[in-house]
């Protein structure tokens, strides 16, 4: 039973640039949420996507948006990237309502 | 805005040590959750606490959540290295597990 996978696992951009990250919910999981995870912090909820749709959003700008597929599967742009965005991305799964969240290993997030 | 406040932030302490990690908020959390996070993976769920007053227990973890659900304690009795690792509270102010608040967390190491 595969758990939640993201990918790349590190990418390194130029400040400015855009991104594109991707995650994969543990099987039956129906919601995915992201989080932003700054070196030496806990994490900060970014959104949560559940049938398609962001459901609920953190204080995050408008440079942050997602997308969440048909098949559950979600990802994560972030437009104009800032040096400040360096961070580890997380994603994390769950079955609306109904279950905590089970974390992917994250996609370390560097901006030069 | 909900908070989290962890404390402390670093504990450095010798295999069979106890130690006690407290997470402290102004405001009142339908349940608290502990994670336990290694370098380069993402955070693992140890417990959810729900009810105020309630006491868990993990082998050497016990895991408390105030009357008041504003705040909680982990407690680690005869700390082994293996232990080592950030320890991060997280609250969830709703029925959905999905948008949590965590605290900033505690980086044990527990040395030999």
């Amino acid at each position: 039973d595969a758990g939640v996978t993201q990918s790349p696992t590190h990418l390194i951009k130029t400040r400015g640039q855009q991104v594109t990250l991707r995650c994969s919910p543990k099987s039956g999981h129906d919601t995915v949420s992201w989080y932003q995870q700054a070196l030496g912090q806990g994490p900060q909820f970014i959104f949560q996507y559940y049938e398609e749709e962001e459901r609920q959003r953190g204080n995050f700008p408008d440079r942050f948006s997602g997308h969440q597929f048909p098949n559950y599967s979600s990802e994560l742009n972030v437009n104009a990237l800032l040096l400040g965005d360096s961070a580890l991305y997380l994603c994390a799964s769950s079955l609306a309502g109904s279950s905590p969240l089970h974390f992917g290993n994250g996609t370390r997030l560097t901006v030069t | 805005t909900q908070l989290l406040e962890q404390s402390p932030q670093f504990l450095s302490i010798q295999e069979g040590e106890n130690l006690t990690v407290y997470c402290n908020s102004s405001s009142v959390f339908s349940s608290l959750q502990w994670y336990r996070q290694e370098p380069g993976e993402g955070p693992v769920l140890l417990v959810t606490v729900v009810t105020g007053g309630e006491v868990k227990k993990l082998k050497r973890l016990t895991f408390q959540f105030g009357d008041a659900r504003k705040d909680s304690s982990l407690h680690i009795t005869a700390a082994q290295p293996g232990d080592t690792g950030l320890y991060l509270c997280a609250g969830a102010g709703g029925t959905s597990y999905g948008k949590l608040t965590f605290g900033q967390g505690t980086i044990l190491t527990v040395h030999p």
